[in-house]
């Protein structure tokens, strides 16, 4: 079984309507972000959280939201999707910097969201 | 945010060695460098990082100049499955990534 699963793994869906990706992991890491990413570019971070108390606001957080509901869980919402948010989303993980380890982190396979 | 250059495309025939670039000349002591590839259709995954010295496992290998202003991922034999985008990414472990627009890595047979 994968480390870092995605849900739904694609979505279509139309302006206006509210999106859930969800995002689990059996890693048992601390760290979780969400990242989006647009064709022949790089990836964007959203969100992210280093722990179950912590969200932070990435690079372009703006018409998202999410919520860690669990050291397993982090879910990204799109309140009002819009045609620009189309894009691959990406989930990943990873554990807290330390003497073993550096902050590598995992990424689950993708949802492609397409909002017409 | 300490940022990395590399090229944009690079191309390779199978079989042979891969030398991929990546300058990064404002790292600070605490950054390591990490390398990430990201195959067609697939998230990104971890290929190899350094701090200060030359770095090997399965993948690749990584030599970091002794300035640590650049670094060089090496792939000893290319094959067509190493057909992917490399980034170079700065990490100290207490922010968070910047992902660049890599090298696409072009493998021909």
């Amino acid at each position: 079984d994968a480390d870092v699963t995605q849900t739904p793994r694609n979505r279509i869906t139309k302006t206006g309507k509210r999106i859930m990706l969800e995002c689990s992991q059996t890693k048992g890491h601390d760290r979780m972000y969400w990242y989006r990413q647009d064709p022949g570019l790089g990836l964007r971070l959203i969100y992210y959280s280093f722990d179950v108390k912590d969200i932070n606001k990435g690079e372009i957080s703006d018409g998202y939201s999410v919520s860690r509901q669990a050291q397993a869980k982090f879910s990204l919402s799109l309140e009002s999707a819009i045609p620009n948010q189309t894009a691959l989303y990406f989930c990943a993980t990873s554990d807290s910097p330390g003497l073993t380890s550096t902050d590598t982190q995992y990424f689950g396979p993708g949802t492609r969201l397409t909002v017409l | 945010d300490a940022k990395t250059t590399q090229p944009n495309s690079m191309e390779s025939n199978e079989e042979e060695p891969v030398h991929l670039p990546c300058n990064h000349s404002t790292i600070s002591g605490t950054d390591y460098i990490h390398w990430y590839r990201q195959l067609p259709s697939q998230g990104p995954e971890y290929v190899i990082h350094g701090l200060t010295s030359n770095v090997n496992n399965r993948m690749a290998s990584l030599a970091i100049a002794e300035d640590r202003k650049s670094s060089t991922l090496i792939l000893h034999r290319a094959t067509l499955r190493d057909a992917a985008v490399y980034y170079c990414i700065l990490n100290s472990g207490y922010s968070t990534l910047t992902f660049g627009k890599g090298t696409m890595l072009l493998v021909s047979p």
